[in-house]
């Protein structure tokens, strides 16, 4: 089975100040894919990005950034000078082929970023 | 196109009452899915189908019946609602099944089982 965990169920900051939500994922497989997907007030699910198993190299996309770190199950993602319009659940996800392809999602993060 | 779109957005219905829930889609891709997400709990599979005619549970199928008659459409059918099944629905659909592939979703429908 493969599990993913968001210990962070809501992260309130200023605006401006930098944020990390953290995602802790497990599986058995070698080769899966990580997923973050933000979920805005407006309720429908927006896909920032994806990371396979065999690429480690940080990525970066405007003020957010995403550190994959294999040796710690980890896939954080940082949103840089945060920005109300940031305020949002996100989603961390795993997909591999011994879950039949499944999306496993975690629990999510609600972030809320006050002016 | 529209992408992914639900019927109804919102329904409110009462113990025992049954109603049905579609998604369609128009981007034609095989694969489609049911979600279920409550607070918490971020969003759990309930059925999925991996093309026309063929369907499969996922993680919590019970009090859920699902059909794919047509490649763009997936019917959610719940037969006798229970408060339980109070929840935010959300479909989606992906190209194929290759694990890399992001999921497209639609907007949700909120059901509220008094």
């Amino acid at each position: 089975a493969q599990k993913v965990t968001q210990a962070q169920t809501e992260i309130s900051v200023v605006e401006k100040e930098d944020v990390t939500l953290d995602c802790v994922y497990e599986t058995r497989d070698t080769t899966y894919y990580l997923f973050w997907y933000k979920q805005p007030p407006s309720g429908e699910l927006v896909f920032l990005i994806r990371r396979n198993s065999f690429d480690e190299q940080n990525e970066i996309s405007g003020r957010y950034s995403w550190n994959f770190q294999k040796s710690t199950s980890s896939f954080n993602f940082t949103i840089t000078a945060s920005q109300v319009v940031d305020s949002a659940v996100y989603f961390c996800a795993l997909s591999s082929n011994n879950a039949g392809n499944m999306l496993t999602f975690g629990g999510g993060t609600r972030l809320m970023v006050k002016p | 196109n529209a992408g992914v779109t639900q019927t109804p957005k919102f329904r409110v219905l009462k113990t025992g009452q049954s109603m049905t829930l579609l998604c369609a889609q128009d981007m034609n891709h095989e694969y489609m899915y049911w979600y279920r997400q409550d607070p918490g709990m971020g969003l759990r599979l309930i059925h999925y189908s991996v093309g026309e005619g063929t369907t499969a549970k996922g993680e919590v199928p019970d009090g859920y019946n699902v059909s794919r008659l047509k490649k763009q459409n997936f019917l959610l059918g719940l037969e006798s609602a229970a408060p339980s099944q109070t929840s935010v629905y959300f479909c989606a659909s992906t190209l194929a099944g290759a694990i890399y592939n992001e999921q497209f979703f639609g907007p949700g429908t909120r059901l509220t089982v008094l």
